[in-house]
């Protein structure tokens, strides 16, 4: 089990780019999670799928992000415009549902710079 | 709103002593309680659950404790190792819903 792979590690942009996060879940897990991570607001949920279904979005910051999740095994968070206070740690997460309280399987992040 | 609460200061203890972290919340109700620690540079990593109605759980060196009463939840780590040392996370979730919600962490550093 290779876990849950982000991908990239790393990234530097400019303002006003578009930028893509991907996510690949473990496989057979049902629930996915895209998470948020700063200093001054800790891990913070953004949007949560099940099924590959968004269940809720609540957490997303405004209309420049978006995250789609085509098929059980990826999903892409995205930001466009991009803008400064969008630096943070990244994280993507999955589960296995059905029992009300699985933990949480998270990734290595991206690590998002907007210059 | 919901808030949860730790400790934002550094933990820092001695190699053998048990270390205790603590998470306190208002304004929710959970159905269980989760914590993870997390690496520098790494995503967190799940170590403990603990159901409302339970009073503790262990696992090897771990023990965590839940009062709802008092809306806290103690996580101890016994004859602390410096590998012990990362930042520790609570999270709570409920019944009706898959969200957790983080705590800001507490870093514990165990010296040697």
């Amino acid at each position: 089990d290779a876990g849950v792979i982000q991908s990239p590690r790393h990234e530097v942009t400019e303002m006003g780019q578009e930028v893509t996060l991907r996510c690949k879940p473990i496989s057979g897990h049902d629930y996915l999670f895209w998470y948020r991570q700063t200093m001054m607001r800790g891990l913070e949920l953004l949007i949560y799928f099940n099924n590959n279904v968004p269940i809720d979005d609540s957490g997303m910051p405004e209309d420049r992000f978006s995250a789609k999740m085509p098929n059980a095994s990826f999903s892409t968070l995205k930001i466009q415009p991009s803008e400064p206070r969008d630096s943070a740690v990244y994280f993507c997460a999955s589960s296995k549902g059905g029992q009300g309280f699985s933990p949480l399987h998270f990734g290595n992040g991206t690590r998002l710079t907007v210059t | 709103s919901q808030k949860i609460e730790q400790n934002s200061e550094a933990l820092n203890i001695q190699e053998g002593k048990t270390a205790t972290l603590t998470c306190n919340y208002t304004n929710y109700s959970p159905a269980y309680l989760q914590w993870y620690r997390q690496d520098p540079g790494r995503g967190p990593v799940f170590l403990l659950l603990i159901r409302e109605n339970e009073k503790e759980k262990r696992k090897e060196r771990l023990k965590v404790t839940f009062d709802t009463t008092l809306k806290q939840s103690l996580f101890h780590i016994t004859a602390s190792q410096p590998a012990d040392s990362a930042t520790y996370l609570c999270a709570l979730g409920s019944d009706s819903s898959y969200k957790l919600i983080f705590g800001s962490g507490t870093r514990l550093l165990v010296r040697p």
